[in-house]
This record gives C-alpha cells, sequence and structure tokens, in this order.
C-alpha cells in the first residue's frame, strides 16, 4: 500500500459544479496537509496548507482533514474551466520537512 | 518578488554526459528541495538542503548523483555519466522556515 493515494482520474465536470478531490493516507505521523496545483508541464503550485483535523477555507477552496480515518479532501465550488490541472495532496510528518505526495487527480472543468 | 527560478527549463544530453540544473530559491529562502516527477507518476524526493548543508539526502540515488547548496550562489543538482532513465522533469522548491514549500517551473532534462 503506498503511504498516500490519490485517484489519478480523469475527473471531469461541468463548469459551475462543486469538485471534491480526496486523498487517503496511511501514516498516522502526518500532521501537516498541503495540496498543490499543477497545470500541465508547469511547477507546482501551493494552494491550501492545513494543519492537523478541521476545516480551512480559502475563497472558493475549501480543505478538510479527517485524522482519525486519515482522509483528506478539497472541495472546489464553482468550478471554472481555468480549474483544469492536477492537483496533489502532499502530508508530511512534524519532524520533517519531506513531504510525501501523492500522485494527483487530473481535474477537466468543460464549459 | 521574484519567485523560484529554475535552469535551464530543457536540458538535452547524450547518454555519458553530465547534467547540471540550477535553482535560485526566492528570496530569504534558506531551505531548498529537489524532486523528480516521471511521465504518470507524483513527485519523488531526492534532497533536502539548507545553506552549504544536505540536511536529508534519502530520495537521492547513491551513484551518480550530487546537490549542493553554496553560501553563495544557486543550488546544483548534479547527474554525472547520465543514462535514458534518467530523462524526466526536476523540479526545485524552496522555503523559509521549512515547512511550505514553493515550486520553480522545473527543468526538464532528456538523455538521448
Amino acid at each position: 500500500q503506498k503511504e498516500v493515494e490519490q485517484d489519478p482520474g480523469p475527473l471531469s465536470v461541468p463548469e459551475g459544479a462543486i469538485v471534491s478531490l480526496n486523498c487517503t493516507y496511511s501514516n498516522s505521523a502526518f500532521q501537516y496537509f498541503m495540496w498543490y496545483r499543477q497545470y500541465s508541464r508547469k511547477g507546482p503550485e501551493l494552494l491550501m496548507y492545513t494543519y492537523s483535523s478541521g476545516n480551512k477555507e480559502d475563497g472558493r477552496f475549501t480543505a478538510q482533514v479527517d485524522k482519525s480515518s486519515k482522509y483528506i479532501s478539497l472541495f472546489i465550488r464553482d468550478s471554472q474551466p481555468s480549474d483544469s490541472a492536477t492537483y496533489l495532496c502532499a502530508p508530511y510528518s512534524g519532524g520533517s520537512y519531506i513531504p510525501t505526495f501523492g500522485r494527483g487527480t487530473s481535474l477537466i472543468v468543460h464549459p | 518578488n521574484a519567485g523560484v527560478m529554475q535552469n535551464p527549463r530543457h536540458l538535452v544530453r547524450r547518454r555519458g554526459q553530465e547534467a547540471r540544473l540550477r535553482c535560485s530559491p526566492m528570496k530569504g529562502h534558506s531551505h531548498v528541495y529537489w524532486y523528480r516527477q516521471l511521465p504518470e507518476e507524483g513527485l519523488k524526493f531526492m534532497v533536502y538542503l539548507q545553506k552549504e548543508n544536505i540536511i536529508d539526502e534519502s530520495g537521492m540515488p547513491k551513484e551518480r548523483f550530487s546537490a549542493e547548496f553554496p553560501k553563495e550562489g544557486p543550488s546544483i543538482l548534479r547527474i554525472q555519466q547520465v543514462v535514458r532513465g534518467d530523462s524526466a522533469a526536476y523540479f526545485c522548491a524552496s522555503s523559509d522556515t521549512g515547512d511550505e514549500q514553493y515550486f520553480g517551473p522545473g527543468t526538464r532534462l532528456t538523455v538521448t
């Protein structure tokens, strides 16, 4: 079992839809959780950074962490074609600054 | 504030040559990380450096690969005697505190 699992997709949704992107992990030491967005042939861009369980909202994006079930979610409201990208979850433990990246989920938002 | 810069953006090397990849972190950032990304795969950690020190190189192949982050100048990832399997996108990220990492645009290495 990989430490961080993501469904690679692609996930195809119409413009304006609410998108749910998910990630599971196996390492209970993970305490910090990052979400990155990566456009084709570009570097990853940090979207959200959360610590421990709970929700964090930033504009149209909400990150949710459930440490009891080792489940991480990223919600995108009112999705736009410009949101079409690969979304990577990247948790890490407090004792290390090295995140473990999921393979990423490809999202396509069509007009 | 300029972001993380990497050069070259594209690099073509023949088998057996050396590849040298450069990374200039964001201003004020002293933590640098190198990752490799293969098609259809996630980012794989290679090495974590702070100024003049290698903090964690657990993801770096034991042979042919080396990295440095000198007191002055960019961080360098060096791959000696490249092979076809080294073809990949290499990303550098930097951080000021060691947690949130900001990525550069990457260097795409092609070995012919």
